[in-house]
């Protein structure tokens, strides 16, 4: 079965601290996304990572991707309130028809 | 470029009844695709259209489920003697074909069946 397992599942810190979230899948993937999430709102594309070892940053967010590892994490710098969200990864393969497969997402709530 | 829209964007319903759906890609956008998702979860592929032909439907697209999309723009997702088990945000997304996973979600639609 093909999965995508994301760690912490919640996660409350304060502002200025770093943290990562850490994305996990079980299938042969070359290819990450990541979205954000505000409550009662869609979703809004963040980072695509295509290739291992990519690394791509925005802001204070960084994501990265080690397809040999299977692992994709999202580092938060210096955290501020505004990016307090639900953040999902996602991945695709040919194994689930490269159709999406998403984690359950890691609520940040980045408190003043 | 509005991004996609979509239509309603919240509707109660009684169990039983029948509601559809309503959702406007990019223009440019040649892929649709069809998502469920509900609280604290992320969104479940239910269906995608390249153009007007609907190439894939997950499993979790019961028969009481029927997506169209006619002209190759605009989409409708019908479901049919709604159960409360389908209460959710239904989200609609779309893409071009050289990308198809850099996907660019709608508002979504939230479902609440009585």
């Amino acid at each position: 079965e093909l999965k995508v397992e994301q760690n912490p599942l919640f996660l409350s810190m304060q502002e200025g601290k770093n943290y990562t979230i850490y994305c996990n899948y079980s299938t042969t993937s070359d290819r990450l996304y990541w979205y954000r999430q505000d409550p009662g709102k869609s979703l809004e594309s963040l980072f695509v990572l295509l290739s291992n070892g990519a690394v791509k940053q925005e802001g204070r967010l960084m994501a990265s991707l080690d397809t040999k590892a299977r692992l994709s994490t999202l580092h938060i710098t210096a955290a501020v309130h505004d990016l307090s969200a639900t953040y999902f990864c996602a991945v695709d393969s040919r194994d689930s028809n490269y159709q999406l497969i998403w984690g359950a997402g890691t609520k940040l709530i980045i408190k003043p | 470029d509005t991004g996609v829209s979509q239509d309603p964007r919240h509707k109660i319903t009684k169990r039983g009844q029948n509601v559809t759906f309503r959702c406007d890609p990019i223009s440019e956008h040649n892929r649709l695709y069809w998502y469920r998702q509900t609280l604290g979860q992320g969104p479940e592929f239910l269906t995608y259209f390249q153009n007007e032909a609907q190439l894939e439907k997950s499993r979790l697209l019961s028969d009481r489920f029927s997506a169209e999309r006619p002209k190759g723009s605009f989409s409708t997702l019908e479901i049919q003697r709604t159960e409360q088990g389908d209460s959710a945000m239904y989200l609609c997304a779309s893409s071009r074909a050289m990308a198809p996973n850099e996907q660019f979600f709608g508002p979504g639609t939230r479902l609440t069946v009585l």
